[in-house]
């Protein structure tokens, strides 16, 4: 979707590794949104970025979760010790100057 | 805390059916609201989408939807459904000040040829 690319597409890990999940919008967007998006459910908030600050990370489920974007455009969600419950999609999203979300196409997370 | 509800969890419609989907939020204040569609093997695509102004606002595809603030609801609307519109459809909600969507749960809608 409007310009955000992200990889891996699929990763398949096991319990207890640590996994980074990258979102690569095209340049100049300033607000970077990360959702996950469990198996039949809507997308749920994780965290925010506005340039390089993270603004809001109350989403993230527990301090296994980390999110950095340290120069304000590429993005890595870093999830550490995987558990079989962190098997979902992660979708990137970016905001446009007429505040409307534009959602990259997602990494499918499977913990085995 | 704002959230969202969609009650029809799956549709099942024949082609040229017309198409009414739910969404009723919870929030006092004042809100933009969204429907956002994924088609099978795509990502989540913004179908339309309210600010301020005409509550009857319209999409792409033919898709229109009804803000009708003193029910919180934001239905979506589509005269004539056709097979390719066979998705998943998300109604979604931000505040002022609360940059996040929150997202309903979805409604799974199935178009008979």
């Amino acid at each position: 979707g409007a310009g955000v690319s992200q990889s891996p597409r699929y990763k398949v890990a096991k319990r207890g590794q640590d996994v980074a999940l990258r979102c690569d919008p095209i340049s100049g967007h300033v607000s970077l949104f990360w959702y996950q998006q469990a198996l039949g459910q809507g997308p749920e908030f994780l965290t925010y970025f506005q340039n390089e600050a993270q603004l809001d990370k109350s989403g993230l489920p527990s301090d296994r979760f980390f999110a950095e974007r340290p120069e304000g455009s590429v993005s890595t969600l870093k999830i550490q010790r995987t558990q079989q419950e962190d098997s979902a999609v992660y979708l990137c999203a970016i905001r446009t100057e007429g505040n409307e979300q534009f959602f990259g196409p997602g990494t499918r997370l499977t913990v085995l | 805390a704002q959230s969202v509800s969609q009650h029809n969890h799956h549709v099942i419609l024949s082609e040229a059916a017309s198409l009414e989907l739910g969404c009723n939020y919870s929030y006092g204040g004042t809100v933009n609201l969204f429907w956002y569609v994924q088609y099978p093997g795509q990502h989540l695509q913004l179908l339309l989408k309210y600010f301020s102004g005409d509550p009857l606002v319209k999409g792409i595809k033919g898709f229109e939807a009804e803000f009708i603030k003193s029910k919180f609801s934001f239905n979506l609307r589509k005269p004539s459904v056709q097979w390719s519109d066979t998705a998943e459809y998300f109604c979604a909600v931000t505040s002022f000040g609360n940059e996040k969507l929150t997202f309903g749960t979805g409604t799974r809608l199935t178009i008979i040829p």
